[in-house]
């Protein structure tokens, strides 16, 4: 199947501070990338939707100045979490649209 | 809007007892229907999935799970369990449109006693 390798697989950083976190298909071309975080004990939500040379989509709630995203190639996309602060601490996940509903394995962000 | 309720949200087992883990789902229209299941500190696996055909899917690991479109339920079942099936199961719903995201269910954690 296909396969998606997202990193890092964990950080933890200071309030403050910048994460950038990659997702990449390894064997396919992903035109659309969902980008979802999993705070604990709930479910995935979705975040945004990042489309290969455009603009991402926000879910409501979710700030766009915050949550950074960048899909320049069909292979990788980014979730850049800017200025975090402990609240955003979670679990962010990502999955393309292509590749036959996989996942990343995910990273878990503490901010401390 | 698409919502998913699994109504359980800690299942607990011995092993060799069967489980049905509960999925309802609320969309109008034509859905895909999905069961992942998230071991401890692993990522999302797909066990099954059903788009059409067969109300009835058979998954990876032993699992199967029924369509009931008048009930709007997707069940996943497992006749009997293994206690290395201790994890989290999401169900999850996708419109049939496409290119769409995934809306997940709150999950239930399934822990299997020897």
């Amino acid at each position: 199947g296909a396969v998606v390798s997202q990193h890092p697989s964990w950080v933890i950083c200071k309030s403050g501070t910048s994460v950038k976190i990659e997702c990449r298909s390894l064997d396919f071309q992903a035109t659309t990338m969902f980008w979802y975080r999993q705070f604990p004990k709930q479910s995935l939500m979705l975040m945004a939707t990042s489309n290969e040379g455009s603009k991402a989509t926000y879910e409501q709630g979710v700030e766009k100045d915050k949550f950074l995203i960048n899909h320049a190639s069909l292979t990788l996309s980014t979730l850049t979490v800017t200025s975090a602060h402990p609240e955003d601490s979670s679990f962010y996940i990502c999955s393309p649209s292509q590749g036959g509903y996989t996942f990343g394995s995910g990273t878990r962000l503490t901010v401390v | 809007a698409q919502s998913v309720s699994q109504h359980n949200h800690h299942v607990i087992l011995s092993e060799a007892a069967s489980l049905e883990l509960g999925c309802n789902y609320s969309y109008g229209g034509t859905v895909n229907l999905f069961w992942y299941v998230q071991y401890p500190g692993q990522h999302l696996q797909l066990l099954l999935k059903y788009f059409s055909g067969d109300p009835l899917v058979k998954g990876i690991k032993g699992f199967e799970a029924e369509f009931i479109k008048s009930k709007f339920s997707f069940n996943l079942r497992k006749p009997s369990v293994q206690w290395s099936d201790t994890a989290e199961y999401f169900c999850a719903v996708m419109s049939y449109s496409g290119n769409t995201p995934l809306v997940f269910g709150k999950g239930t954690r399934l822990s299997v006693i020897a």
